[in-house]
C-alpha cells in the first residue's frame, strides 16, 4: 500500500542554519504531496503542497519539489528561525484510493536554538 | 477565510462511556474525514464520508466507531464505549474537490 517515510528526528539547528527534512513516498498512482506543520498543542497547518511531478511548493521561506524519479518531496529552508520549531509531517493523497485519504509520515521534530 | 471547527477542544471521559466529537465543515464541502493522532505518533486515517455514507474506513475504525451528519451541517464521530487506547487527538478534515483537505484544530480525547 501507499506509504510515506520521513527522516528520524529530532533535528536540532542553530538559528539561520539551512534545513532539510527528507521525505520519500510509495504510491500506486500519481499522488499529491503535502507538508504540514504542527506547533506544540495545536492542530495541523498546511505548509505547502505540490500536485504533479516537478512542481515546487513554497510558503514562508520553505520549499519542496515533487521529484517523481526519486519519489521524494524534501522540505528545505535556507535560514531557520526559532519560531520554526515544530513537528513537520509529510503526507500524500493518492487518487487511486478513491477517497483521496491522506497518508502521513511519522513526523520530524525540529528544534531551532537561538 | 473559511475554516473547519471542532468541538469540544478537550474531552475527558471515563472508560466505557460514549463520546461524540463534533465537526463543522466548511460550507459547500462534500467530502469529510476523521483522523487520529495518538500522542507522539503519526496521524492516522480513520474514515471518509461522502453522500451520507462511509466511503472508506481503516482497520482502526471498528464497530465501536460511527459517523454521521445528523443535521446536514455537523459531522460527528461517535465512540460507543471508550477504551484507554482511544486517548488521542482527533482531527476532522473536509474537502470540496478531493484535491486538498482542510483540517480542523482537533479534539483532544482523554480516557481515564
Amino acid at each position: 500500500g501507499d506509504s510515506v517515510t520521513q527522516m528520524e528526528g529530532p533535528v536540532t539547528l542553530s538559528e539561520e542554519a539551512f534545513l532539510t527534512i527528507n521525505c520519500t513516498y510509495t504510491a500506486t498512482g500519481y499522488p499529491s504531496l503535502f507538508w504540514y506543520v504542527q506547533y506544540p498543542g495545536e492542530g495541523l497547518q498546511l505548509l505547502l503542497k505540490a500536485t504533479k511531478a516537478d512542481d515546487k511548493g513554497s510558503n514562508k521561506g520553505f520549499e519542496a519539489t515533487y521529484r517523481k524519479e526519486t519519489t521524494s518531496f524534501h522540505l528545505e529552508k535556507g535560514s531557520v528561525q526559532v519560531s520554526d520549531s515544530a513537528v513537520y509531517f509529510c503526507a500524500l493523497s493518492d487518487p487511486t484510493s478513491g477517497t483521496y485519504k491522506y497518508i502521513f509520515g511519522t513526523g520530524t521534530r525540529l528544534k531551532v536554538l537561538a | 477565510e473559511p475554516e473547519v471547527t471542532q468541538t469540544p477542544s478537550h474531552q475527558v471521559t471515563q472508560m466505557g462511556q460514549e463520546v461524540i466529537l463534533r465537526c463543522v465543515p466548511i460550507s459547500n464541502h462534500l467530502y469529510f474525514y476523521w483522523y487520529r493522532q495518538i500522542l507522539g505518533q503519526k496521524v492516522e486515517f480513520l474514515v471518509s464520508f461522502y453522500n451520507n455514507e462511509i466511503s472508506e474506513k481503516s482497520e482502526i475504525f471498528d464497530d465501536q466507531f460511527s459517523v454521521e451528519r445528523p443535521d446536514g451541517s455537523n459531522f460527528t464521530l461517535k465512540i460507543r464505549s471508550t477504551k484507554l487506547e482511544d486517548s488521542a487527538m482527533y482531527f476532522c478534515a473536509t474537502s470540496l474537490s478531493l484535491r486538498e483537505q482542510y483540517f480542523g484544530p482537533g479534539t483532544r480525547l482523554t480516557v481515564t
